[in-house]
Protein backbone atom coordinates (compact mmCIF):
# COMPACT_ATOMS: atom_id res chain seq x y z
CA UNK A 1 0.00 0.00 0.00
CA UNK A 2 1.79 3.60 -0.94
CA UNK A 3 2.85 5.35 2.33
CA UNK A 4 4.06 8.86 2.82
CA UNK A 5 7.45 8.65 3.99
CA UNK A 6 9.45 11.27 6.44
CA UNK A 7 12.95 11.61 7.04
CA UNK A 8 14.37 12.02 9.76
CA UNK A 9 12.29 10.18 12.21
CA UNK A 10 13.95 12.49 14.91
CA UNK A 11 16.07 15.76 14.39
CA UNK A 12 18.56 17.38 16.51
CA UNK A 13 19.20 20.80 15.81
CA UNK A 14 20.88 23.83 17.84
CA UNK A 15 18.91 27.15 18.08
CA UNK A 16 19.70 29.24 15.15
CA UNK A 17 20.49 26.80 13.04
CA UNK A 18 18.68 25.59 9.76
CA UNK A 19 16.89 22.25 9.53
CA UNK A 20 15.27 21.07 6.49
CA UNK A 21 12.49 18.23 6.91
CA UNK A 22 11.72 16.11 3.99
CA UNK A 23 8.98 14.02 2.58
CA UNK A 24 8.09 12.08 -0.41
CA UNK A 25 4.27 11.99 -0.64
CA UNK A 26 2.00 9.34 -2.46
CA UNK A 27 2.40 9.53 -5.78
CA UNK A 28 -0.48 10.17 -7.47
CA UNK A 29 -1.48 12.72 -4.71
CA UNK A 30 -1.17 16.54 -5.99
CA UNK A 31 -1.70 18.26 -2.50
CA UNK A 32 0.74 18.41 0.03
CA UNK A 33 0.43 19.26 3.69
CA UNK A 34 2.79 20.11 6.69
CA UNK A 35 1.34 20.02 10.44
CA UNK A 36 2.62 20.08 13.58
CA UNK A 37 2.12 18.79 16.89
CA UNK A 38 3.94 20.32 20.38
CA UNK A 39 3.98 17.55 22.88
CA UNK A 40 0.49 17.78 24.96
CA UNK A 41 -1.24 19.99 22.27
CA UNK A 42 -3.28 19.77 19.96
CA UNK A 43 -1.75 19.02 16.01
CA UNK A 44 -2.36 22.20 14.33
CA UNK A 45 -1.97 22.94 9.90
CA UNK A 46 1.27 24.83 8.90
CA UNK A 47 0.88 24.85 5.40
CA UNK A 48 -0.47 23.06 1.87
CA UNK A 49 0.90 23.25 -1.11
CA UNK A 50 -0.54 22.72 -4.82
CA UNK A 51 1.06 23.02 -8.61
CA UNK A 52 4.32 24.09 -6.95
CA UNK A 53 2.89 27.09 -4.65
CA UNK A 54 1.30 27.35 -1.48
CA UNK A 55 -2.49 27.22 -1.67
CA UNK A 56 -3.17 28.03 2.40
CA UNK A 57 -0.99 28.76 5.39
CA UNK A 58 -1.44 29.26 8.85
CA UNK A 59 0.05 31.87 11.16
CA UNK A 60 2.29 29.86 12.71
CA UNK A 61 3.65 29.52 9.33
CA UNK A 62 5.90 32.65 9.07
CA UNK A 63 8.87 33.70 7.57
CA UNK A 64 10.98 31.13 9.36
CA UNK A 65 9.06 28.64 7.42
CA UNK A 66 9.35 27.57 3.31
CA UNK A 67 8.28 24.65 1.72
CA UNK A 68 9.61 23.33 -1.29
CA UNK A 69 9.18 20.79 -4.37
CA UNK A 70 12.67 20.43 -5.48
CA UNK A 71 12.50 17.76 -7.73
CA UNK A 72 9.06 16.40 -8.62
CA UNK A 73 8.88 13.77 -5.71
CA UNK A 74 10.36 15.08 -2.28
CA UNK A 75 8.46 17.91 -0.32
CA UNK A 76 10.54 19.58 2.00
CA UNK A 77 9.83 21.95 5.15
CA UNK A 78 12.48 24.29 6.04
CA UNK A 79 12.77 26.15 9.04
CA UNK A 80 15.31 29.00 8.84
CA UNK A 81 16.60 29.81 12.33
CA UNK A 82 15.11 27.38 14.69
CA UNK A 83 13.92 28.50 18.26
CA UNK A 84 13.02 26.18 21.62
CA UNK A 85 9.52 26.46 20.56
CA UNK A 86 9.49 25.16 17.38
CA UNK A 87 10.51 21.81 19.08
CA UNK A 88 7.39 19.73 17.95
CA UNK A 89 6.48 16.74 15.73
CA UNK A 90 6.27 17.60 12.10
CA UNK A 91 3.36 15.95 9.55
CA UNK A 92 3.81 15.52 6.52
CA UNK A 93 0.84 14.76 4.27
CA UNK A 94 -0.73 14.48 1.02
CA UNK A 95 -4.02 14.02 -0.81
CA UNK A 96 -5.63 13.68 -4.42
CA UNK A 97 -8.07 16.21 -3.58
CA UNK A 98 -9.03 18.58 -1.27
CA UNK A 99 -12.44 19.26 0.22
CA UNK A 100 -13.88 16.00 1.25
CA UNK A 101 -10.84 13.93 0.69
CA UNK A 102 -8.64 12.24 3.14
CA UNK A 103 -5.21 12.89 3.73
CA UNK A 104 -2.39 10.62 4.22
CA UNK A 105 0.16 11.28 7.29
CA UNK A 106 3.65 10.22 6.94
CA UNK A 107 5.35 9.04 10.54
CA UNK A 108 6.42 12.60 11.42
CA UNK A 109 9.78 13.68 11.93
CA UNK A 110 10.56 14.88 15.66
CA UNK A 111 12.56 18.15 16.09
CA UNK A 112 14.25 18.70 19.01
CA UNK A 113 15.89 22.28 19.48
CA UNK A 114 18.28 22.72 22.38
CA UNK B 1 -13.91 29.64 14.25
CA UNK B 2 -13.67 25.63 13.58
CA UNK B 3 -12.99 23.99 16.46
CA UNK B 4 -13.09 20.31 17.64
CA UNK B 5 -13.63 18.98 20.90
CA UNK B 6 -12.89 15.67 22.29
CA UNK B 7 -14.05 15.75 26.31
CA UNK B 8 -12.49 12.65 27.36
CA UNK B 9 -8.62 12.61 27.70
CA UNK B 10 -8.06 8.87 27.72
CA UNK B 11 -11.55 6.02 27.60
CA UNK B 12 -10.81 2.70 29.66
CA UNK B 13 -12.82 -0.65 27.88
CA UNK B 14 -12.92 -3.77 28.55
CA UNK B 15 -12.09 -6.10 25.42
CA UNK B 16 -14.98 -7.40 24.15
CA UNK B 17 -16.86 -4.79 25.10
CA UNK B 18 -18.30 -2.07 22.73
CA UNK B 19 -16.70 1.26 22.47
CA UNK B 20 -17.34 4.57 22.00
CA UNK B 21 -14.54 7.68 21.70
CA UNK B 22 -16.63 11.02 21.93
CA UNK B 23 -16.39 14.06 19.53
CA UNK B 24 -18.26 17.29 18.76
CA UNK B 25 -17.28 19.95 16.39
CA UNK B 26 -18.36 23.89 15.69
CA UNK B 27 -18.20 24.88 11.83
CA UNK B 28 -19.68 26.70 9.50
CA UNK B 29 -21.50 25.25 6.89
CA UNK B 30 -21.27 21.66 6.19
CA UNK B 31 -18.58 19.49 7.80
CA UNK B 32 -16.81 16.74 6.54
CA UNK B 33 -15.68 14.79 9.56
CA UNK B 34 -12.39 12.49 10.08
CA UNK B 35 -11.32 9.87 12.34
CA UNK B 36 -7.52 9.16 12.39
CA UNK B 37 -5.56 6.69 15.07
CA UNK B 38 -2.03 7.07 16.02
CA UNK B 39 -0.09 3.63 17.19
CA UNK B 40 2.98 4.09 19.04
CA UNK B 41 5.57 5.72 17.09
CA UNK B 42 3.60 5.50 14.01
CA UNK B 43 1.73 8.23 12.04
CA UNK B 44 -1.70 9.48 11.55
CA UNK B 45 -3.55 6.88 9.97
CA UNK B 46 -6.93 7.46 8.25
CA UNK B 47 -9.90 5.56 9.82
CA UNK B 48 -13.31 6.90 8.13
CA UNK B 49 -15.10 9.87 7.20
CA UNK B 50 -18.32 11.90 6.93
CA UNK B 51 -19.41 13.67 3.72
CA UNK B 52 -22.88 13.43 3.28
CA UNK B 53 -25.77 11.02 3.32
CA UNK B 54 -25.95 8.24 5.70
CA UNK B 55 -25.65 9.47 8.87
CA UNK B 56 -23.58 6.14 9.82
CA UNK B 57 -20.31 5.57 8.25
CA UNK B 58 -18.21 2.50 8.72
CA UNK B 59 -14.23 2.40 8.17
CA UNK B 60 -11.08 0.19 8.99
CA UNK B 61 -10.97 -2.37 11.60
CA UNK B 62 -14.18 -2.50 12.27
CA UNK B 63 -14.92 0.88 13.25
CA UNK B 64 -17.43 3.04 12.81
CA UNK B 65 -18.69 6.70 13.43
CA UNK B 66 -22.10 8.37 13.87
CA UNK B 67 -22.63 11.50 12.80
CA UNK B 68 -25.93 14.08 14.39
CA UNK B 69 -26.22 17.11 13.04
CA UNK B 70 -28.53 18.26 15.42
CA UNK B 71 -25.35 17.64 18.45
CA UNK B 72 -23.13 18.70 15.93
CA UNK B 73 -21.17 15.20 16.69
CA UNK B 74 -19.53 12.18 15.09
CA UNK B 75 -18.54 9.50 17.92
CA UNK B 76 -16.33 6.85 16.85
CA UNK B 77 -17.82 3.26 18.07
CA UNK B 78 -16.86 -0.20 17.35
CA UNK B 79 -19.34 -3.14 18.88
CA UNK B 80 -16.73 -5.36 20.41
CA UNK B 81 -12.90 -4.00 21.73
CA UNK B 82 -9.56 -5.94 20.76
CA UNK B 83 -6.52 -5.39 22.99
CA UNK B 84 -5.43 -3.86 19.57
CA UNK B 85 -7.24 -1.01 19.34
CA UNK B 86 -5.56 0.34 22.14
CA UNK B 87 -3.85 3.94 20.76
CA UNK B 88 -4.98 7.38 19.88
CA UNK B 89 -7.66 8.38 18.54
CA UNK B 90 -8.13 11.62 16.70
CA UNK B 91 -10.84 13.57 15.57
CA UNK B 92 -10.72 16.57 12.57
CA UNK B 93 -13.02 18.66 10.49
CA UNK B 94 -13.01 20.50 7.39
CA UNK B 95 -15.24 22.79 6.03
CA UNK B 96 -15.58 24.30 2.35
CA UNK B 97 -16.70 27.31 3.74
CA UNK B 98 -13.50 27.70 5.75
CA UNK B 99 -11.01 26.08 3.90
CA UNK B 100 -10.53 23.09 1.70
CA UNK B 101 -7.61 22.41 2.83
CA UNK B 102 -6.54 22.23 6.38
CA UNK B 103 -7.79 19.97 9.23
CA UNK B 104 -8.83 21.52 12.69
CA UNK B 105 -7.90 18.46 15.41
CA UNK B 106 -9.59 17.49 18.51
CA UNK B 107 -6.78 16.88 21.46
CA UNK B 108 -6.66 13.17 21.28
CA UNK B 109 -8.10 10.43 22.98
CA UNK B 110 -6.08 7.60 24.44
CA UNK B 111 -8.07 4.09 23.55
CA UNK B 112 -7.10 2.00 26.75
CA UNK B 113 -8.53 -1.95 26.33
CA UNK B 114 -8.49 -4.43 28.76
CA UNK B 115 -8.17 -8.04 28.36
Amino acid sequence: EPEVTQTPSHQVTQMGQEVILRCVPISNHLYFYWYRQILGQKVEFLVSFYNNEISEKSEIFDDQFSVERPDGSNFTLKIRSTKLEDSAMYFCASSERVGNTEAFFGQGTRLTVV
Amino acid sequence: AQSVAQPEDQVNVAEGNPLTVKCTYSVSGNPYLFWYVQYPNRGLQFLLKYITGDNLVKGSYGFEAEFNKSQTSFHLKKPSALVSDSALYFCAVRSARDSNYQLIWGAGTKLIIKP
